[in-house]
């Protein structure tokens, strides 16, 4: 059974740097996939940050890509979600996803990670 | 990208039948045939419902279906029940390769 966890602060201040990580439990990243990252501000929708392959090759949203790094560490078994200079507006639950499709980032998301909160306050 | 746009919310009756629709472009929507429906109940992660359009996973109940026509997606439920009572969103894959959500529908069950 493939499990996410996603780990990491829950509390970032202002201008600094979010980092989370993905630990994956019951599957190989080194076996394929673009895992992904999903955020939801609170009482918001749901906002796709962008996915990484089990190669490093990665897709990020537009709105977001002048700040994001997603990476994959294999010999870990995990991913990991950087996000640089936060502001309020990045406080949300942050969710890492495994898509139902091997080879693109074009399916949906069927294996979710319970979510962590990240706060962004001084 | 903008979101895809969806309504707000919507409403039915147990036993009644609902739809969601969920408008895009002919650069995500409309290009692909890939729409996903998700389902959100209040603290918990998103539940993948329907993708690839009409595909539902194994385990989600036949009540829930998906479709197709141009730039907009549509998720029916039928025979309502009360658990279905939840947010809603759907997303798709676009022409950059990536991917975008809708804003969310609330379904009330009244």
């Amino acid at each position: 059974q493939v499990q996410l966890q996603e780990s990491g602060p829950g509390l970032v201040k202002p201008s600094e740097t979010l980092s989370l990580t993905c630990a994956v439990s019951g599957y190989s990243i080194s076996s394929g996939y673009y895992w992904g990252w999903i955020r939801q501000p609170p009482g918001q929708g749901l906002e796709w940050i962008g996915s990484v392959s089990h190669s490093g090759t990665t897709y990020y949203n537009p709105s977001l890509k002048s700040r994001v790094t997603i990476s994959v560490d294999t010999s870990k078994n995990q991913f990991s979600l950087k996000l640089y200079s936060v502001t309020a507006a990045d406080t949300a639950v942050y969710y890492c996803a495994r898509p139902t499709r091997r080879d693109s980032t074009s399916s949906g998301f069927d294996i979710w990670g319970q979510g962590t909160m990240v706060t962004v306050c001084s | 990208q903008s979101a895809l746009t969806q309504p707000a919310s919507v409403s039915g009756s147990p036993g009644q039948s609902i739809t969601i629709s969920c408008t895009g472009s002919s650069g995500d929507v409309g290009g692909y045939n890939f729409v996903s429906w998700y389902q959100q109940h209040p603290g918990k992660a998103p539940k993948l419902m329907i993708f690839g359009v009409s595909n539902r996973p194994s385990g989600v109940s036949d009540r829930f279906s998906g479709s197709k026509s141009g730039n907009t997606a549509s998720l029916t439920i039928s025979g309502l029940e009360a658990e279905d009572e939840a947010d809603y969103y759907c997303s798709s894959y676009t022409s950059s390769s990536t991917q975008i959500f809708g804003g969310g529908t609330k379904l009330t069950v009244l």
